[in-house]
């Protein structure tokens, strides 16, 4: 069983700060992938992480892949109210979800 | 957006009644899943689907089954509700499986068994 624990669940900051959200495992993924949920609707996918050490940007969100394929993190600069929503992860091959970080940016 | 739809999108049923849920797409992706998602556990995989009539177990299987007679539908039965099922059923559907199984989400089905 691969379990994924996402940090930390609840985060509530202003307009325009950074912030970084982490997903971890004991588990080796061979890809790990990023969604985001608004309230109500069904979860959309980001980016799927696959090689050790990757690094993707997505406008002022940035995915890593720990080297060891183990862990991921997400960070956002300068965050906007727009960006409000339950960050999730997930083991592709594995089907499995982290419980989430629910991000709240405040104007 | 991917064409995915659930229904119904919300339900009230009582204990013991059986409830059906429909998803279905227009993609004609191969793979197409069941989740339930509640406060704490995230997205837990129910039931999927890998091929016409061709379905597997998940995590939180018991309780439930599903059945998929066309590419498009999958249906997810619980045949005999309970309070324990109450919960955000989601949908999603992949055109791989496997570590690039890029899965679009349907909106979700409330369902409240009293």
């Amino acid at each position: 069983t691969q379990l994924l624990e996402q940090s930390p669940q609840f985060l509530s900051i202003q307009e325009g700060e950074n912030l970084t959200v982490y997903c971890n495992s004991s588990s080796v993924f061979s890809s790990l992938q990023w969604y985001r949920q608004e309230p109500g609707e069904g979860p959309v996918l980001l980016v799927t992480v696959v090689t050790g050490g990757e690094v993707k940007k997505l406008k002022r969100l940035t995915f890593q892949f720990g080297d060891a394929r183990k862990d991921s993190s997400l960070h956002i600069t300068a965050a906007q109210p727009g960006d409000t929503g339950l960050y999730l992860c997930a083991g592709a091959g594995d089907m499995r979800f982290g419980a989430g970080t629910r991000l709240t940016v405040k104007p | 957006d991917a064409g995915i739809t659930q229904s119904p999108r919300h339900k009230v049923t009582e204990t013991g009644t059986p409830v059906t849920l429909r998803c279905h797409q227009t993609e004609n992706h191969r793979y197409m899943y069941w989740y339930r998602q509640d406060p704490g556990h995230g997205l837990r995989l129910i039931h999927y689907s890998y091929g016409v009539k061709d379905t597997d177990k998940g995590e939180v299987s018991d309780g439930y089954s599903v059945s998929r007679s066309k590419t498009e539908d999958f249906l997810l039965t619980l045949e005999s509700a309970t309070s324990s099922q109450t919960s955000v059923y989601f949908c999603a559907i992949s055109e791989r499986g496997g570590a690039y199984n890029e899965q679009f989400f349907g909106p979700g089905t409330r369902l409240t068994v009293l």
